[in-house]
């Protein structure tokens, strides 16, 4: 099974700042990685997809990279409503997905 | 406008069963393969099941042998099949829809991220 480590699992940040999350893989997983943002009490919804493209209609200051077994999102400039918790989710082993533990990005 | 909708979730006791249903809306049901996701209070998302469009289902070892994933095409609705359930299986259940391959305007890409997800449905299993 492919695991997903996602690193911090929390941070602090004030808005105006540049922030990066990071999740590995436990092997290669091409570029077939999503990251997703969850507001308390809503779905999840994706921001990025095969692991640097940007789902329409989100904002250009959230971007991805990365691809094998290292990634990361980068939120150029944290904005009010971008504090919320964050996920990684592989599909490199489909139909057999896993997700990353989550980054809760808290106001400083 | 694309949605899902899920139903179903309620308070079942230990060894109980449910059914979960997801309704689908503003695209084609048919050609996508669907999910589900689960996520316990205060945890993080776990994936549950998958079916794809030709009925193929798959499943992660916890939930293997007591969860059923289906379809209707012809309703437009996902369904989960939960059997022998346990505390453990306590969490909001979201279904989530997976593009697959597909072509349009006469290129073909792949899209194996969940694109569009439900609101979720509460599943409470206790005594």
């Amino acid at each position: 099974d492919i695991q997903m480590t996602q690193s911090p699992s929390s941070l602090s940040a004030s808005v105006g700042d540049r922030v990066t999350i990071t999740c590995r893989a436990s092997q290669g997983i091409r570029n077939d990685l999503g990251w997703y943002q969850q507001k308390p009490g809503k779905a999840p919804k994706r921001l990025i997809y095969a692991a640097s493209s940007l789902q329409s209609g989100v904002p250009s200051r959230f971007s991805g990279s990365g691809s094998g077994t290292e990634f990361t999102l980068t939120i150029s400039s944290l904005q009010p409503e971008d504090f919320a918790t964050y996920y990684c989710l592989q599909h490199n082993s489909y139909p057999l997905y896993t997700f990353g533990q989550g980054t809760k990005l808290e106001i400083k | 406008e694309v949605q899902l909708v899920e139903s179903g979730g309620g308070l079942v006791q230990p060894g109980g069963s449910l059914r979960l249903s997801c309704a689908a809306s503003g695209f084609t049901f048919s050609s996508y393969d669907m999910h589900w996701v689960r996520q316990a209070t205060g945890k993080g998302l776990e994936w549950v099941s998958a079916i794809g469009t030709a009925g193929d289902t798959y499943y992660p070892g916890s939930v293997k042998g007591r969860f059923t994933i289906s379809r209707e095409n012809a309703k437009n609705s996902l369904y989960l099949q939960m059997n022998s359930l346990r505390a453990g299986d306590t969490a909001v259940y979201y279904c989530a829809r997976v593009p697959g391959g597909y072509c349009s305007g006469g290129s073909c890409s792949s899209d194996y991220g969940m694109d569009v997800w439900g609101q979720g449905t509460t599943v409470t299993v206790s005594s």
